[in-house]
């Protein structure tokens, strides 16, 4: 694998449902990131990780619950969500330097029902 | 607060014409970079085109490049030679130097007539 992977692609889930989305970056980056992007809205950081810290929590709801075990590996948990939450969720992954250019995953569409 | 604004929902271009998204931006910040990103239906957002601020000369890449006036606080893309393969979403973002925080706009869905 290359770049940014990012599982699953779809992801289907009721209101009550905990579930969980992967972020896996393969170029060596040590600052993680993950947005929401809804329709006709601009992309909305949700966290940044920095070398495995979090340094970013953009007022996001508490049902999200950010994982970063190490540099490579992202989590997003999810539980209690609600339909308004429905969006593509994209991670990003860059190396910490003065140019910082993020490198972004295919995404995963969330519904919520 | 910093805001990109990208005015332009739609545009379309005959294939092998040229064709210029429009981005603006709002910061009281000098040192910064500018992006434009292009998301195809594969949803993969791709960096196409990176400006750094402090630069004069207009980047470019292949058959895109940037008209980047820094008073005007205007960042355009223009895209010669149109392809099949350039038909997207395309977003302009900016970047604080130093700050790990990316500001997008609301994007142009760019559409290619054959």
């Amino acid at each position: 694998e290359t770049g940014v992977t990012q599982t699953p692609r779809h992801l289907v889930m009721g209101m009550t449902n905990k579930k969980s989305l992967k972020c896996e970056q393969h170029l060596g980056h040590n600052a993680m990131y993950w947005y929401k992007q809804s329709a006709k809205k601009p992309l909305e950081l949700m966290f940044v990780y920095n070398f495995k810290e979090q340094t970013e929590n953009n007022s996001v709801p508490s049902r999200f619950s950010p994982e970063c075990p190490n540099s490579s590996h992202l989590f997003l948990h999810l539980h209690t969500l609600q339909p308004e939450d429905s969006a593509l969720y994209l991670c990003a992954s860059s190396q910490v330097t003065l140019t910082d250019t993020q490198y972004f995953g295919p995404g995963t569409r969330l519904t919520v029902l | 607060a910093q805001t990109v604004t990208q005015s332009q929902p739609e545009m379309s271009v005959q294939e092998a014409e040229t064709v210029t998204l429009s981005c603006t931006y709002d910061t009281s910040e000098s040192d910064y970079y500018l992006f434009w990103y292009k998301q195809p239906p594969s949803r993969q957002m791709i960096l196409v085109i990176r400006q750094e601020a402090y630069k004069q000369q207009n980047a470019t890449e292949n058959r895109f490049s940037v008209n980047f006036q820094k008073a005007a606080k205007s960042f355009s893309l223009k895209i010669s030679d149109s392809q099949l393969g350039d038909a997207a979403m395309y977003f302009c973002a900016y970047k604080i130097l130093g700050n790990e925080k990316l500001t997008f706009g609301t994007g142009t869905r760019l559409t290619i007539i054959p």
